[in-house]
């Protein structure tokens, strides 16, 4: 099946800082979402983007399709942006969402 | 407009005895997906349902899980009996019905945080 790697794993930042996750696989895709967990464990949706780029306030997510690759851009960090962040993504042949091992962000005052 | 409504949030029960979670989609939403997520990984796809039909079961652990969405809305999770590896949270999702190949973004409930002693 397709393999979805995040990475860093671990992030640690000070407020203010800009960061850049990352987000592999091993397929093509149909469907790619970035999600944030919080420490309340609710799934906030950020991003749907299956390819292209696209931004909401302090955060933008690029993905190239044919590279197989999505980024995740967090400028001027806040201590709320802390959680883990997971992209997920869809093919044509599984219909169905697979989660990547995550990137866990602690942002400190 | 409302989000995807889960209840209980929190459940303690011992090994062997029963439990059942609801969730409600969002409006429209013909598509709904539960999911369970282990301490420290991504969600995991249990089941999945188009309207009240199932369309995707295979990581169900059939034995002890069961799961129905009677009249294409409300749906239910249940487990009987329990086992001490199903603490995890449960996960409900909902999204449009997409046509084959074009899925629509899933959008996710709170959770029910399940601790199996």
């Amino acid at each position: 099946g397709i393999q979805v790697e995040q990475s860093p794993p671990d992030l640690i930042l000070q407020e203010g800082a800009n960061s850049t996750l990352r987000c592999n696989f091993s397929d093509s895709v149909n469907n790619l979402q970035w999600f944030h967990q919080n420490p309340w464990g609710q799934l906030i949706n950020l991003f749907y983007i299956p390819s292209g780029t696209k931004q909401n306030g302090r955060l933008s997510a690029t993905t190239v399709a044919t590279e197989r690759y999505s980024l995740l851009y967090i400028s001027s960090s806040q201590t709320t942006d802390s959680g883990v962040y997971f992209c997920a993504v869809e093919t044509y042949n599984t219909d169905k969402l697979i989660f990547g091992t995550g990137t866990r962000l602690q942002v400190f005052p | 407009e409302a989000g995807v409504a889960q209840s209980p949030r929190y459940k303690i029960i011992e090994k062997r005895q029963s439990v059942a979670f609801w969730c409600n989609p969002i409006s429209g939403h013909a598509t709904l997906y539960w999911y369970q997520q282990i301490l420290g990984q991504g969600p995991k796809l249990l089941i999945q349902f188009q309207n009240n039909g199932v369309v995707d079961d295979s990581q169900l652990p059939k034995d002890r899980f069961s799961a129905e969405r009677l009249k294409g809305v409300d749906s239910t999770l249940k487990i009987q009996p329990a086992k001490l590896e199903d603490s995890a949270v449960y996960l409900c999702a909902s999204s449009l019905e997409g046509l084959a190949g074009f899925p629509y973004e899933q959008y996710f409930g709170p959770g029910t945080r399940l601790t199996v002693t």
